[in-house]
């Protein structure tokens, strides 16, 4: 069974700072990886997929990398900016996998 | 492209009852997926269905759990005699097969509250 683990489970950063997100999965087989930002009561919305062939997706400030061999994905967000704060899911496909999130706060 | 549609947005209910969740996916996908969230969790898969055929269901859904789609487009989920263990964001999510990507695309949840 497909176990993906997201540390850390939340984090606090000033305005501006780079943020890493990590998402590990524990069967490397994956159709897809895609990371989703969820606010508070909110359903997921979608920022980033990448396919099992790919190394990483960029779009804007945000860089999703893929290492399947080690079973590891990263999402930066650069600059971060208040409106940055919400719980970021990571989702592994085909087993249709959620980690718990990491809750992201970013201070003015 | 409206969007992943839910409704209710909220219900609230006493243990025992009967509740029924509606989910009308993006016109164009095929693929259709029934989630649950509690607090401080990720999104548990329950069930989905490729156009009206239920594919997949996970060991969470116990036999008062039923959802249907019964002409490929929306999707009904119906929980029956609900317990407080029930109370949870129940989400929808539809893709597309065949495209690159295949990306879920989710709706805003329905959260049940079991009194």
């Amino acid at each position: 069974k497909q176990e993906v683990t997201q540390i850390p489970a939340a984090l606090s950063v000033p305005e501006g700072e780079n943020l890493v997100l990590n998402c590990s999965f524990t069967d490397s087989a994956i159709y897809n990886l895609q990371w989703f930002r969820q606010d508070p009561g909110k359903g997921l919305t979608s920022l980033l997929l990448i396919q099992s062939s790919q190394r990483e997706q960029t779009s804007g400030r945000l860089n999703a990398s893929l290492d399947k061999s080690s079973g590891r994905s990263t999402l930066y967000i650069a600059a971060s900016q208040p409106g940055d704060s919400a719980t970021y899911l990571c989702a592994v496909r085909e087993q249709l996998s959620f980690g718990a999130g990491t809750t992201v706060t970013v201070r003015a | 492209d409206t969007g992943v549609s839910q409704d209710p947005r909220h219900k609230i209910t006493k243990r025992g009852q009967n509740v029924t969740f509606r989910c009308d996916p993006i016109s164009e996908h095929n693929r259709l997926y029934w989630y649950r969230q509690t607090l401080g969790q990720g999104p548990e898969f329950l069930t989905y269905f490729q156009n009206e055929a239920q594919l997949e269901k996970s060991r969470l859904l116990s036999d008062r759990f039923s959802a249907e789609r019964p002409k490929g487009s929306f999707s009904t989920l119906e929980i029956q005699r609900t317990e407080q263990g029930d109370s949870a964001m129940y989400l929808c999510a539809s893709s597309l097969t065949g495209t690159q990507d295949e990306k879920l695309f989710f709706g805003s949840g329905t959260q049940l509250s079991v009194l």
